[in-house]
């Protein structure tokens, strides 16, 4: 079975400052690798997936994630945030023929 | 495409009533999920589908929870009846087959029984 953490709830950080969310997960097998951001009062929206090869992967925003096999995390990263940023990011985990396994999501608050 | 399209966006009910929640997923997507948000819980698989029939309802919490694909554009979760811990956002979320694909989510109703 397969589960996914995110280590933080919430993550307050300056503007144009750099930010790291993290996620781990656990799985016995080969996985699929998701984040996702939910702005207020609005759906999830795809960011960046990781499936296979390069274990860095560049999605929308200027976000990109890497995939760690040994430590089991595939931690989100952007090197300047902007107001802008301030949602909810999820990762989620999917093995073949199952569902999405979300997280918890930690919360992105960035100031002035 | 217009993308996952829930209705209601908003609904209030009183406690008891019956409530129905509608999808209508991606035109050629063949999984459709639905799923629960709240603050306690985070997101919750309640029941996906594949090719309209349902694959794994362990999720739905009760049995005052019935969810539904007629077709393959369109989807209902029903709670009948309605308690106050029912208040939730709902998700719909549809998908095509295959590991690697992620979902395209709607924008959720958001349910409070009073």
């Amino acid at each position: 079975a397969q589960s996914v953490t995110q280590l933080d709830s919430q993550v307050p950080v300056f503007e144009e400052a750099p930010v790291e969310l993290r996620c781990n997960y656990s799985s016995s097998v080969s996985v699929y690798l998701f984040w996702y951001v939910q702005y207020p009062n609005q759906g999830l929206q795809l960011l960046l997936k990781y499936l296979s090869g390069s274990t860095l992967v560049k999605g929308i925003n200027g976000f990109e994630a890497e995939f760690n096999k040994s430590q089991t995390s595939f931690h989100l990263r952007k090197p300047s945030v902007h107001i802008s940023d301030t949602a909810e990011y999820f990762c989620a985990v999917k093995e073949s023929g199952y569902a999405l396994n979300f997280g918890k999501g930690t919360s992105l608050l960035v100031t002035p | 495409d217009a993308g996952v399209i829930q209705s209601p966006r908003h609904e209030v009910t009183e406690m008891g009533q019956e409530v129905t929640l509608r999808c209508k997923p991606i035109s050629g997507h063949d999984y459709l999920f639905w799923y629960r948000q709240t603050m306690m819980r985070g997101l919750e698989l309640l029941i996906y589908f594949n090719n309209n029939v349902p694959i794994d309802d362990s999720g739905m919490p009760e049995d005052r929870f019935s969810a539904k694909m007629p077709n393959a554009s369109f989807s209902t979760l029903k709670i009948q009846p309605s308690e106050p811990r029912d208040s939730a956002v709902y998700f719909c979320a549809s998908s095509l087959s295959g590991a690697n694909y992620g979902y395209t989510f709607g924008s959720g109703t958001r349910l409070t029984v009073v």
